[in-house]
């Protein structure tokens, strides 16, 4: 069945680090693919989505490039911030929304 | 445009007593699922309601149960409340069904302690 497989965390960077939180998906066909973001004490909210193969999403200096070929989809930040402390969710349309296990990420000064 | 609305936020029960979870979608928005999140489970799907039937259920007993209503609002119901039954439920709303390539907007939450 369907499903997604995200990387486990919680990852701690230093502010101005690289981020990558990697995300592989198991679908029949061809979805969509997002990453929603849950800020402390507030529901998720869609961060970026790509509708097809090769696309990428970006979004608040968070990309992901939807690749076919290694069934993935990993979020990529250059230089994050403070406010970028949440968790994040790779999700996978279906008959349900597939939601990774969440990754949180702590960013310190 | 208003978003999803969930109410109560914060609420706590009693082993053994029900509870009622109230979501107001977008307006426009059809489609309303509900999601447990707890810190060992993660987010699990528990249904989707469309046009007030639902279209989809998660594998959670039968003392989770749901409804939607004719102005696409929503409430989902847990009887005979257990300690391992807290936790934060998150209601999403959507204009199209699940499956499609439409994204969830989803509420803050409420948040279920159970003592």
């Amino acid at each position: 069945g369907d499903s997604v497989t995200q990387m486990e965390g919680p990852v701690t960077l230093s502010e101005e680090a690289f981020l990558t939180i990697n995300c592989t998906y198991t679908a029949t066909g061809y979805p969509s693919l997002f990453w929603y973001v849950q800020y402390p004490g507030e529901g998720l909210q869609l961060l970026l989505k790509a509708t097809k193969a090769d696309d990428k999403g970006s979004n608040k200096g968070f990309e992901a490039t939807y690749r076919k070929e290694t069934t993935s989809f990993h979020l990529e930040k250059g230089s994050v911030q403070v406010s970028d402390s949440a968790v994040y969710f790779c999700a996978l349309p279906g008959n349900q929304f597939y939601f990774g296990t969440g990754t949180s990420l702590t960013v310190i000064p | 445009k208003a978003g999803v609305t969930q109410t109560p936020r914060y609420l706590i029960k009693t082993r053994g007593q029900q509870v009622t979870l109230s979501c107001s979608p977008i307006s426009g928005h059809r489609s309303v699922s509900w999601y447990q999140q707890t810190p060992g489970q993660g987010l699990q799907f528990l249904f989707e309601y469309f046009s007030e039937t639902q279209r989809n259920k998660g594998n959670f007993p039968g003392r989770f149960s749901g409804r939607q209503f004719s102005n696409s609002r929503s409430e989902m119901n847990v009887s005979t409340l257990e300690l391992g039954d807290s936790a934060l439920y998150l209601c999403a709303s959507s204009l199209e069904r699940q499956g499609g390539t439409g994204e969830l907007f989803f509420g803050e939450g409420s948040r279920l302690t159970v003592l």
